[in-house]
């Protein structure tokens, strides 16, 4: 039973195309997250939903768009991809005021050639 | 905004006793939160503290000082298997968003 789905685990694609990674939680959370982890292991937030409604958006490019259809989805759509843009994805889903904080999924290793 | 300070390497033996500090500046504490991440994985919870004082989890233990800014975790009787990244992470009053520290890799050998 996972309880924060993402896929691909893996996506390597060329510089210029559009690409997107798709996450699922059954945990029934109600917010949702968009986390990179670049070379140096950092994992920064992107992106936060909370019941379908955008809560947080930090400084990244509009290359980048976040679609969540329902609170138990959030997919991330990237536009005109960049080498720059190679790092590891994490979804990550919570309760709005969790003690427990996160629980992430496995992560997409995005590598732009 | 926030600032979170961790070592970004320690070392340890197996069966010792290791201590990874974490201090942090917030604007609004609402909790912080330890997460283990093994090479090529995700980060998983590992603690949270929003009191004062220390939380005691098996092997694992997670201090708080908000007066200070500070937290540590301590891992006791080290294990082969706990060689991996620690990440600090502080979530701010009036939203659930977790700020994350650079992490600390530890290496534990025999």
């Amino acid at each position: 039973d996972t309880a924060v789905s993402q896929t691909p685990k893996y996506l390597v694609t060329q510089m210029g195309n559009d690409k997107s990674i798709k996450c699922e939680q059954n945990l029934g959370h109600d917010t949702m997250y968009w986390y990179k982890q670049d070379s140096k292991k950092f994992l920064k937030i992107m992106f936060s939903y909370n019941n379908k409604e955008l809560i947080i958006n930090e400084t990244v490019p509009n290359r980048f768009s976040p679609k969540s259809p329902d609170k138990a989805h959030l997919n991330l759509h990237i536009n005109s991809l960049e080498l720059g843009d190679s790092a590891v994805y994490f979804c990550a889903s919570s309760q709005a005021s969790g003690g427990r904080g996160y629980t992430f999924g496995s992560g997409t290793r995005l590598t732009v050639v | 905004g926030q600032n979170i300070d961790q070592p970004t390497e320690m070392t340890a033996t197996e069966g010792a006793i290791v201590q990874i500090n974490c201090t942090y500046q917030t604007s609004g504490f609402n909790g912080l939160f330890w997460y283990q991440q093994h090479a090529g994985e995700a980060p998983t919870f590992l603690s949270y503290n929003v009191l004062d004082g220390l939380e005691e989890k098996g092997r694992f233990s997670s201090f708080l000082s908000r007066s200070k800014g500070y937290s540590y975790l301590l891992l006791k009787e080290l294990q082969m298997k706990d060689s991996a990244s620690y990440l600090c992470a502080v979530r701010e009053r009036g939203g659930n968003k977790l700020t994350f520290g650079t992490g600390t890799q530890l290496k534990v050998e025999l």
